[in-house]
C-alpha cells in the first residue's frame, strides 16, 4: 500500500533563510507526488506536483520540490522564507501502478517563519 | 472563476443526529472527492463521486454516504453521529474521474463539524 511520511512535526526558520520541508514516500512503482499548504481555518491549496520528467518541480509562491527516486523523497524547498509562508504543509502520493487509488496524505508539517 | 465552495462553514450537532454537507466543484470539474481531517492529522479519503456514482471508497463505515447531482455538486451525509466524527470535512474537485490519476485536486475551505 502507498504511504507518505513527513518526519518533522514542526520546522522553524528565520525570515530570509532557505527552508526545507521533508517528505518520503512508499509505493510499488513510480509515484505521483503532490504538495499542499493549509492556512488556519482554510482548505488545502495546491503548490506543485511531480508526475514525470524533470526531477526539480517549480510551483506556486516560489516553492519548488526535488524528486529523488533513490532516496524515495520529495522535499519541499524555498530559497528565501517569508513570514507569510508560516502554515501547515502536506505531502501526498498516488501510486499509478496500483489501480485507481486515492490521494494519500502525510500528517503534515507546521512551518513557522520567524521575523 | 469560482473555486470549490462548501456549506455550511461550521456545524454543531449532538450524538446520534444526522448531518448533510454540501460542495460545489470548481468550474469545469466533474469529479468530487470527500476527505475527513481530524485535528492534527492529514486528510483521510472518504469517497469519490464521478458521473453521479460513488467510484471509490476509503475505510469509512456505511454511516457515511454521498450523492452527486447532474450539475456535479455533491453532498456528504453522516448518520448516527459519534463524538469521533468531529473534524474538518474537505471537498476536492478534479476532472475526469479516476482515469485522470495525475490530475490535481482542488480543495474547498471545508466544513468544521463538532459533535457534542
Amino acid at each position: 500500500a502507498q504511504s507518505v511520511a513527513q518526519p518533522e512535526d514542526q520546522v522553524n526558520v528565520a525570515e530570509g533563510n532557505p527552508l526545507t520541508v521533508k517528505c518520503t514516500y512508499s509505493v510499488s512503482g513510480n509515484p505521483y507526488l503532490f504538495w499542499y499548504v493549509q492556512y488556519p481555518n482554510r482548505g488545502l491549496q495546491f503548490l506543485l506536483k511531480y508526475i514525470t520528467g524533470d526531477n526539480l518541480v517549480k510551483g506556486s509562491y516560489g516553492f519548488e520540490a526535488e524528486f529523488n527516486k533513490s532516496q524515495t523523497s520529495f522535499h519541499l524547498k524555498k530559497p528565501s522564507a517569508l513570514v507569510s509562508d508560516s502554515a501547515l504543509y502536506f505531502c501526498a502520493v498516488r501510486d499509478p501502478n496500483s489501480g485507481n487509488t486515492p490521494l494519500v496524505f502525510g500528517k503534515g508539517t507546521r512551518l513557522s517563519v520567524i521575523a | 472563476d469560482a473555486g470549490v465552495t462548501q456549506s455550511p462553514t461550521h456545524l454543531i450537532k449532538t450524538r446520534g443526529q444526522q448531518v448533510t454537507l454540501r460542495c460545489s466543484p470548481k468550474s469545469g470539474h466533474d469529479t468530487v472527492s470527500w476527505y475527513q481531517q481530524a485535528l492534527g492529522q492529514g486528510p483521510q479519503f472518504i469517497f469519490q463521486y464521478y458521473e453521479e456514482e460513488e467510484r471509490q471508497r476509503g475505510n469509512f463505515p456505511d454511516r457515511f454516504s454521498g450523492h452527486q447531482f447532474p450539475n456535479y455538486s455533491s453532498e456528504l451525509n453522516v448518520n448516527a453521529l459519534l463524538l469521533g466524527d468531529s473534524a474538518l470535512y474537505l471537498c476536492a474537485s478534479s476532472y475526469g474521474g479516476l482515469a485522470e490519476i495525475s490530475g490535481t485536486q482542488y480543495f474547498g475551505p471545508g466544513t468544521r463539524l463538532l459533535v457534542l
